[in-house]
Parts: structure tokens; sequence; C-alpha cells
């Protein structure tokens, strides 16, 4: 089964419009972590924003939001007022259990294609 | 202050030969993982270490894969003999202790065997 789900395969926004990328997942560790990976075209993969499964706020990182809906189980990406480099692939990841000793397998999503129109 | 560094940026090789990717992780980080990218399976994660011991190789495809990390500093993966089907990208990341979620991605070696 899958454990990430990113539904949308490529989503188009204007410059400086905010736009949601939606991620849901699956797991029945109460302890796990959700992660959000930016990949453009050049390749490498650039770690976004992070939130734990017993976080109470929404994790914030600039522009970057997590819309975290735990009943839901999903962690959708808010990026707020769009820019032409925000053009790329974006990953959603888990990784279950919180704990040093837990691991660190991050299971990602398919990932979605956004493209920022100028 | 230097990212991962992964060397080399493409390679080219004809099947049955040995392909070695190396890794250099940022200074003082204490993870360092393997993940191969491909279309079809995405990004999987075939090993990680904490402090040059290996702890999951469980993600590693076959014997033909093997993955060292000889210092701090340093890790290889190795395809021997390699084989069309290992085409992929494949990325080395690292991250600090106590911060383990924030993965920091190397470019990722493109790798293409004929």
């Amino acid at each position: 089964a899958q454990k990430i789900t990113q539904t949308q395969p490529g989503m188009f926004v204007q410059e400086k419009e905010a736009v949601t990328l939606d991620c849901t997942y699956d797991t029945s560790d109460p302890s796990y972590g959700l992660f959000w990976y930016k990949q453009p075209s050049s390749g490498e993969m650039i770690f976004l924003i992070y939130q734990g499964s017993y976080d109470q706020q929404n994790a914030t990182e600039g522009r970057y939001s997590l819309n975290f809906q735990k009943a839901r189980k999903s962690a959708n990406l808010v990026i707020s007022a769009s820019q032409l480099g925000d053009s790329a692939m974006y990953f959603c990841a888990m990784r279950e259990g919180l704990r040093e000793t837990s691991g660190s397998r991050l299971t990602f999503g398919e990932g979605t294609q956004l493209t920022v129109n100028p | 202050d230097a990212g991962v560094i992964q060397s080399p940026r493409h390679e080219v090789t004809e099947m049955g030969q040995e392909v070695t990717l190396r890794c250099k992780p940022i200074s003082g980080h204490d993870y360092l993982f393997w993940y191969r990218q491909t279309m079809m399976r995405g990004l999987e994660l075939l090993i990680y270490f904490n402090n040059n011991v290996p702890i999951d190789d469980s993600g590693m495809p076959e014997d033909r894969f093997s993955a060292k990390m000889p210092n701090a500093s340093f890790s290889t993966l190795k395809i021997q003999p390699s084989e069309p089907r290992d085409s992929a990208v494949y990325f080395c990341a690292s991250s600090p202790r106590g911060h383990r979620e924030k993965l920091f991605f190397g470019s990722g070696t493109q790798l293409s065997v004929l």
C-alpha cells in the first residue's frame, strides 16, 4: 500500500499567488515525521520543511508552511507569493518513528511538478 | 559552507563494468544516506550510516551493490558488475545528529549503464 500519496502530477500557479501541494500519508505508527523536499531541474534535493506528528503547531519556514491535518492524514505544502524560481518537482516524504534509534528510512511520494507562470 | 559533494556528476559505462560512486558529506554530520531515483520506483533508500557504521542496508537491491564509509568524510557506493537496470540518479545525503529530518542532498550522480 502506498504510504505517501501525491495526487497532483502537475500544478500551475501565477507568479505572486499562493499554491497548495497535496500530500496524504498512511501509517499506524503514532510517532512519525513529515517532510517536503524541492528538486529543481538541476537535480539536487533541497529540504524545505518538517512536521513531527506531535507538533502542536503547523510548521513554517519563510514562504513555506505545512498544513498538517492529523485526523485526515494530510500534510499539504503551502507556498505563498510564488516566484519563478519555485518551479520544480516537490516531494512529500515520511519517516515512521521519531526516536534517534528508530531508523531513518524516508518514504517518498511520487512528486508534484510545479510550474510558476510569469 | 560546502554542501554534500558527489562525484562523478555523470557516469556512462558498459554492462558488466564496475562502477564506484563517491560522496563527501557535510562536515560534522553524523548520518549519511544513499538514495536511488528512477522514474519507475521514485526515490528509494539504499543504505544509511550513523557515525560511519552501516545501520540499515535493507534497501540495497542485490549483492552487486556495496557501500562503505571508511571515515566520517567519505563514502562509496559500488556496483559490480553493473547492469542496464541500474541506470538511475544516485543521491548521497547527510544530516546532523539530533536533526535527522534535515537531509542535505548532493547533486546526484546520473548513472547510465549501456
